[in-house]
């Protein structure tokens, strides 16, 4: 019973480099969503896809981007990474009307 | 004005007191509201759904008032494993699955 999980938990990258962090849930869920957290922020929603194939920007989604193929995964790639992207970012899911469930984060560090 | 607003805190709390949080929301056709505890370095988790007529879970009490756009938590008895930031979220637009959250409110419990 996997639940939710996100890879890679770690990451540091150059500025300037491509990177895709990977988002998978079991549960099928239909609402999948990538948040970052910063310091004085809280969690700001980045992007957010209501079905396989059905993507919208939430508040924060310069230089990010995502796709969703599969219902099960939520692919979150910065396709050219800036220091100002260096934060945790949480994926989550859920059904709609219900809680969303969290992934235990990865934590982007970029040079 | 922040859409949802939290007192950061932190708040030292003896154990075995009673603890309450306060939270604003700026837009008053929020339509559903939630308690998230998020401990160090880890990802939120649901604490309880804020429900019109108030609501109670254990030790937990949850309060709405739509007139002042609010909406409060009172721990009661508090534990040492209450130890966490409790983030205050808002569910504000109907048919939209998308959550704000406030920055959270930083608790610990001294012995």
């Amino acid at each position: 019973d996997a639940g939710i999980t996100q890879s890679p938990r770690y990451k540091i990258t150059e500025t300037g480099r491509q990177v895709t962090l990977m988002c998978h849930q079991t549960w099928s869920h239909s609402y999948m969503f990538w948040y970052r957290q910063d310091l004085g922020h809280g969690l700001r929603l980045i992007y957010y896809s209501a079905a396989a194939d059905i993507t919208d920007k939430g508040e924060v989604p310069d230089g990010y981007v995502v796709s969703r193929s599969k219902t099960e995964n939520f692919p979150l790639t910065l396709e050219s990474a800036t220091r100002s992207q260096t934060s945790v970012y949480f994926c989550a899911s859920s059904e709609e009307g219900y809680e969303q469930y969290f992934g235990p984060g990865t934590r982007l560090t970029v040079t | 004005r922040k859409e949802v607003e939290q007192d950061p805190g932190p708040f030292n709390v003896p154990e075995g007191a009673t603890v309450a949080f306060n939270c604003t929301y700026s837009n008053s056709a929020s339509q559903s509201f939630f308690w998230y505890r998020q401990d160090c370095r880890k990802e939120p988790k649901l604490l309880m759904s804020v429900y019109s007529s108030g609501n109670e879970d254990g030790r937990f009490t949850a309060q709405l008032n739509r007139a002042s756009q609010y909406i409060s938590l009172l721990i009661r008895d508090s534990k040492l494993s209450d130890s966490a930031t409790y983030l205050c979220v808002v569910n504000m637009y109907f048919g939209n699955e998308k959550l704000t959250f406030g920055t959270g409110t930083r608790l610990t419990i001294i012995p």
